[in-house]
């Protein structure tokens, strides 16, 4: 069965810092993508990054980049130079092929709080 | 560009009542489309999802289903609301291929009273 583990319910960061919030899936689908999603208090859902299976490199975008070990099955988010409105719930999910269908799963998600 | 919308943004319903609430993408064709709960303060919950018209995977047994009446309208729908049917609710689209990030909608917050 495939399964997104967050085993961080909350983080504080101090402002300015780095941060690494983790996630450790599995799966047995040589095929999958891994995604980390932002979501404020707002409620929407904000795509930050994506890193295929087979992907080589770890992927960056801006501030965001996934430490992506595939032999531990981890995908951990690592925020550099925090900032105040990067207070928000934190989602790592999953890409699964199964047959003809696709599904995305999600783990429970991580609360950062970020201090001045 | 592709956008989803999803309404209403709120809703308050009574227990017993039906419920519908509607999602449509644009911009793209044969999109896979899924519906999440979120109950306050934790993760998201797969409802449903569909991978074309008139074809319907549920995740967890409960009292909603869905309909997919067209291909880019996906519709979750409740004949009498419960109480634990509060939450809230998004909807979300992606493609078939590429890099096959979801994108969602701006969520449905239904409290059953």
């Amino acid at each position: 069965a495939q399964k997104i583990t967050q085993t961080q319910p909350g983080m504080f960061v101090q402002e300015k810092e780095a941060v690494t919030l983790d996630c450790t899936y599995d799966t047995s689908d040589p095929s999958y993508g891994l995604f980390w999603y932002k979501q404020p208090s707002s409620g929407e859902m904000i795509f930050l990054i994506y890193q295929g299976s087979y992907d080589q490199q770890n992927a960056t975008e801006g501030r965001y980049s996934l430490n992506f070990q595939k032999a531990r099955k981890s995908a951990n988010l690592v925020i550099s130079a925090s900032q105040l409105g990067d207070y928000a719930m934190y989602f790592c999910a999953m890409r699964v092929l199964y047959s003809s269908a696709s599904k995305i799963i999600f783990g429970s998600g991580t609360r950062l709080s970020i201090r001045p | 560009s592709q956008t989803i919308h999803q309404w209403p943004a709120t809703l308050v319903q009574p227990v017993g009542s039906p419920l519908s609430l509607e999602c449509t993408v644009e911009g793209t064709s044969n999109p896979n489309l899924y519906w999440y709960r979120q109950a306050a303060g934790r993760g998201l919950q797969l409802l449903f999802y569909s991978v074309g018209i008139g074809q319907i995977s549920s995740e967890v047994p409960q009292n909603l289903s869905a309909s997919r009446p067209q291909d880019r309208q996906f519709i979750l729908s409740s004949k009498k609301l419960l109480l634990s049917d509060s939450g809230f609710y998004l909807c979300a689209w992606s493609l078939t291929g590429g890099t096959l990030e979801s994108f969602f909608g701006q969520g449905t917050r239904l409290t059953v009273v």
